[in-house]
């Protein structure tokens, strides 16, 4: 059980165009979805947390008209990056929170974006 | 000043050598903590969860030393699957905080 899916596990795109990063949790509801950030050989950043049906709320230095966040079911939450540009090529990993539970978090695989 | 604090590393070690490294965190407020593994381009995944007294699962060993903010693993007996990058992991509030993580190559 507790299975996160993400999709597209990577994307390569030209500078300017929006990629959209989905997460799913298959076999659980989850209330609560974050997403991380992860540059090469630096540690997972928070980026925004989701709760489903109202607005994400958004780390610190995270512009939230450049990260979209969609969280409209108990089973899936979408990231948009907006006109990507190439600092915006990371790692996006996303995790999800059971309905009830406070304390776990389940990580999907990670999507890895390539901006040209 | 980091959230969580860990050596990067790399620590290169022998089959069946003993490893041990820490991370330090700055939240004193800090809950719950744990170790997790994250291999070259993959998700972390939970190692074990850190407890007040220690804990021990098979071949991996964890302290938490509150008055201090660091928390240590040690592996023993290193098998090659034990490659990977170990993840200092602090929640508070509901939130995790990583650390960059430790990298750790056993060679045979």
């Amino acid at each position: 059980g507790a299975v996160v899916s993400q999709h597209p596990s990577r994307v390569i795109c030209k500078s300017g165009t929006s990629v959209k990063i989905e997460c799913r949790s298959l076999d659980f509801q989850a209330t609560t979805m974050f997403w991380y950030r992860q540059f090469p050989k630096q540690s997972l950043m928070l980026m925004a947390t989701s709760n489903e049906g109202s607005k994400a709320t958004y780390e610190q230095g995270v512009e939230k008209d450049k990260f979209l966040i969609n969280h409209a079911s108990l089973t899936l939450s979408t990231l948009t990056v907006t006109s990507a540009h190439p600092e915006d090529s990371s790692f996006y990993i996303c995790s999800a929170r059971a309905s009830g539970d406070l304390l776990g978090q389940f990580f999907g695989p990670g999507t890895r974006l390539t901006v040209l | 000043r980091k959230e969580v604090e860990q050596d990067p590393g790399p620590f290169n070690v022998p089959e069946g050598a003993t490893v041990a490294f820490n991370c330090t965190y700055s939240n004193s407020a800090s809950q719950s903590f744990f170790w997790y593994r994250q291999d070259c381009r993959k998700e972390p995944k939970l190692l074990m969860s850190v407890y007040s007294s220690g804990n021990e699962d098979g071949r991996f060993t964890a302290q938490l030393n509150r008055a201090s903010q660091y928390i240590s693993l040690l592996i023993r007996d290193s098998k090659l699957s034990d490659s990977a990058t170990y993840l200092c992991v602090v929640r508070s509030d509901y939130k995790l905080s990583f650390g960059a993580g430790t990298t750790v190559t056993v060679r045979a």
